[in-house]
């Protein structure tokens, strides 16, 4: 079954600092996603991307959140002055044209203190 | 918008048993896509099943199948001869068809599922 790869699986960062959150996703794949799920609760739409621009965002995704495709095959997710809040799990998922694959990488944990 | 609701925060049942958790959804649309998600603790987003809504055939995956109601806007998950690794939290999501302009994947709240031995 093919993946997507997320990197690192955990980042402890100090408030304010700046982070980037990687993603490999599926090759063939036409729409990437970030996700957030803070623990205990519910998965949280960040951001949809797709023909390399950003499709639809989340109120959550504010100033502080970027996201890009650099170089055709990885993904990733900027936030630029990091607060308390924003520790959670950090999930890429990627989507084929037809809607029928869609895959999430294992997760990036980062923990902001 | 799509909404998901899923109705359980936690079920139990015991190892070899089955189990349905629910979750129904609202849309305006007549073509989209459902999926279940299983995030054991590791809590990795594993895909389960899925549906797409122009098939009348309930998908089924191994143990795992679904009873999709589209009049309803219902989208059940069976799972059949429970076992511990099942132990999990149970997403349901949708997302619009690719002629449709949306693209987000929704979810529900999810379904804490405890399976006892």
């Amino acid at each position: 079954e093919p993946e997507v790869t997320q990197t690192p699986s955990h980042q402890v960062t100090q408030m304010g600092q700046e982070v980037i959150l990687r993603c490999v996703p599926i090759s063939n794949h036409l729409y990437f996603y970030w996700y957030r799920q803070i623990l205990g609760q519910k998965v949280e739409f960040l951001v949809s991307f797709y023909n390399n621009e950003i499709s639809e965002k989340s109120e959550i995704f504010d100033d502080q959140f970027s996201v890009e495709r650099p170089d055709g095959s990885n993904f990733t997710l900027k936030i630029r002055s990091t607060k308390l809040e924003d520790s959670a799990m950090y999930f890429c998922a990627s989507l084929s044209q037809g809607r029928t694959e869609a895959f999430f990488g294992q997760g990036t944990r980062l923990t902001v203190v | 918008a799509q909404t998901v609701t899923q109705s359980q925060p936690e079920m139990s049942v015991q190892e070899a048993e089955t189990v349905t958790l629910s979750c129904t959804y609202d849309t305006s649309e007549n073509n989209y896509y459902l999926f279940w998600y299983k995030q054991p603790p590791s809590r990795q987003m594993i895909l389960v099943i899925r549906q797409e809504a122009y098939k009348q055939q309930n998908a089924t995956e191994n143990r795992f199948s679904v009873n999709f109601q589209k009049a309803a806007k219902s989208f059940s998950l069976k799972i059949s001869d429970s076992q511990l690794g099942d132990t999990a939290m149970y997403f349901c999501a949708f997302i619009l068809g690719y002629n449709n302009a949306g693209n987000m994947l929704t979810f529900g709240g999810g379904t804490r599922l405890m399976v006892k031995p």
